[in-house]
């Protein structure tokens, strides 16, 4: 079973429209992060969460917005979805403590905006 | 400004030996980190450098130079199953909670 899971792994939707990405771990990271990635631009970071009640903006966060809704769960909302955030987009985790830097990602959702 | 810089492709030969080269530029430097990412696939973790030297595990080794801003991945003895993309990345103290700054990523293709 993946530790960190993404739900859809595709989705084709329409300018204009709202859509949520889920990501549920069972690793117990407190930290999750969101991420971008653009052929030839390698990952940028949208938002990311230390904890339940800590949610922080990354690089590129305009047009999106995240909720945490437990430990184990960081969705990620395009509230008005347009074709230039078509995209893979992953969700991660880490846990410095135990596991010092790494990232452990789940398996991508890709985005298509038409 | 901070940047990465890796070759966007390099080409090997199954059973040979690549080295894929990560240049940085930060001033907040912490540590080197290296993702392979399977066409399709979730990037996963590799190994992590974060003083100078080489760091091995199995076939790959990593290693870090600070003075130089410079690191490599080195994969030996390669197999096809190592086709792949493979992403550095640098940790920044400069960046809030020490956010990663990662490269563009070097398509490796073996072939026979």
């Amino acid at each position: 079973d993946a530790d960190v899971t993404q739900t859809p792994r595709n989705r084709i939707t329409k300018t204009g429209k709202r859509i949520m990405l889920e990501c549920s771990q069972t690793k117990g990271h407190d930290r999750m992060y969101w991420y971008r990635q653009d052929p030839g631009l390698g990952l940028r970071l949208i938002y990311y969460s230390f904890d339940v009640k800590d949610i922080n903006k990354g690089e590129i966060s305009d047009g999106y917005s995240v909720s945490r809704q437990a430990q184990a769960k960081f969705s990620l909302s395009l509230e008005s979805a347009i074709p230039n955030q078509t995209a893979l987009y992953f969700c991660a985790t880490s846990d410095p403590a135990r596991e010092g830097g790494k990232l452990f990602f789940g398996s991508g959702t890709q985005l298509s905006v038409l | 400004g901070q940047s990465l810089e890796q070759p966007s492709e390099v080409t090997a030969v199954e059973g040979a030996i690549v080295q894929i080269n990560c240049t940085y530029q930060t001033s907040g430097f912490y540590g080197l980190s290296w993702y392979q990412q399977h066409d399709g696939g979730a990037p996963t973790f590799l190994s992590y450098n974060a003083l100078d030297g080489l760091e091995e595990t199995g076939r790959f080794s990593s290693f870090l130079s600070r003075s130089d801003s410079y690191g490599y991945l080195l994969l030996q003895e390669l197999q096809m199953k190592d086709s792949a993309s493979y992403f550095c990345a640098v940790r920044d103290v400069r960046r809030s909670n020490y956010q990663l700054i990662w490269g563009a990523g070097t398509k490796l293709i073996i072939k026979p």
